[in-house]
């Protein structure tokens, strides 16, 4: 079975510009969440999406926002970009039907740098 | 503010000895603690879980031991090898928000010949 997959693997940008990160899940997964790793703050929680509506949100500014297609897979946007907004960004899917139980699988991520 | 911390930031073991890797929380909402392992350039990797009804589980060379009076949690890996080295992260998750989990900061095990 194939892993979570990430796209691009690798970006950088400027200040101010925006972007958005692909993520596909396993096939059947119907929960996608991205978190956001940074040295300091470690993995934080961005938005979980489940059949294409937002279900949990993390506190992160309105300038981050996702979504989820009929397939499952999710993007991930974030505007106006800022140097602060430079870290790895990682995707995870499951398929809740136990959420008591579940684990996410995690895909490789996308490392953003903003100059 | 940190919900969980592992305040170890580096550990180093030697190799067929006992790694202990901790983690403590705040939230006592938090119901459901998972571990989770990170190599270089991966994304996270699931290794073990436990509810908060029980207080040990098991799997292999890895247990998770829950302290739930004291919101401490730890990671008991017997005999460490050298393929154990990764940074090892906990996470915590509370009941109506299983998808969203809480991660700490993180170990990093260095498992030494």
């Amino acid at each position: 079975k194939a892993g979570v997959t990430q796209t691009p693997r690798y970006l950088i940008k400027t200040r101010g510009q925006q972007v958005t990160l692909s993520c596909s899940p396993i096939s059947g997964h119907r929960s996608v969440s991205w978190y956001q790793q940074t040295p300091g703050q470690g993995l934080q929680f961005l938005f979980e999406y489940f059949s294409e509506t937002q279900r949990n949100k993390g506190n992160f500014p309105g300038r981050f926002s996702g979504r989820q297609f009929s397939n499952s897979r999710s993007e991930m946007n974030v505007s106006t970009l800022e140097l602060g907004d430079s870290a790895l960004y990682l995707c995870a899917s499951s398929w809740p039907r136990d959420p008591r139980s579940d684990e996410q699988f995690f895909g490789p991520g996308t490392r953003l740098t903003v100059l | 503010d940190q919900q969980v911390k592992q305040n170890s930031p580096s550990l180093s073991v030697q190799e067929g000895r006992i790694s202990i890797l901790n983690c403590d929380y705040t939230n006592s909402m938090f119901d459901y603690f998972l571990w989770y392992k990170k190599y270089p350039a991966e994304g996270p990797t699931f290794l073990i879980s436990i509810s908060s009804i029980k207080d040990k589980n098991e799997d292999g060379r890895f247990t998770v031991f829950l302290n739930k009076s004291a919101k401490h949690l730890s990671l008991h890996i017997v005999p460490s090898q050298p393929g154990d080295s990764a940074v090892y992260f906990c996470a915590a998750s509370a009941s109506g928000t299983a998808s969203k989990l809480t991660f700490g900061t993180g170990t990093r095990l260095q498992v030494t010949l």
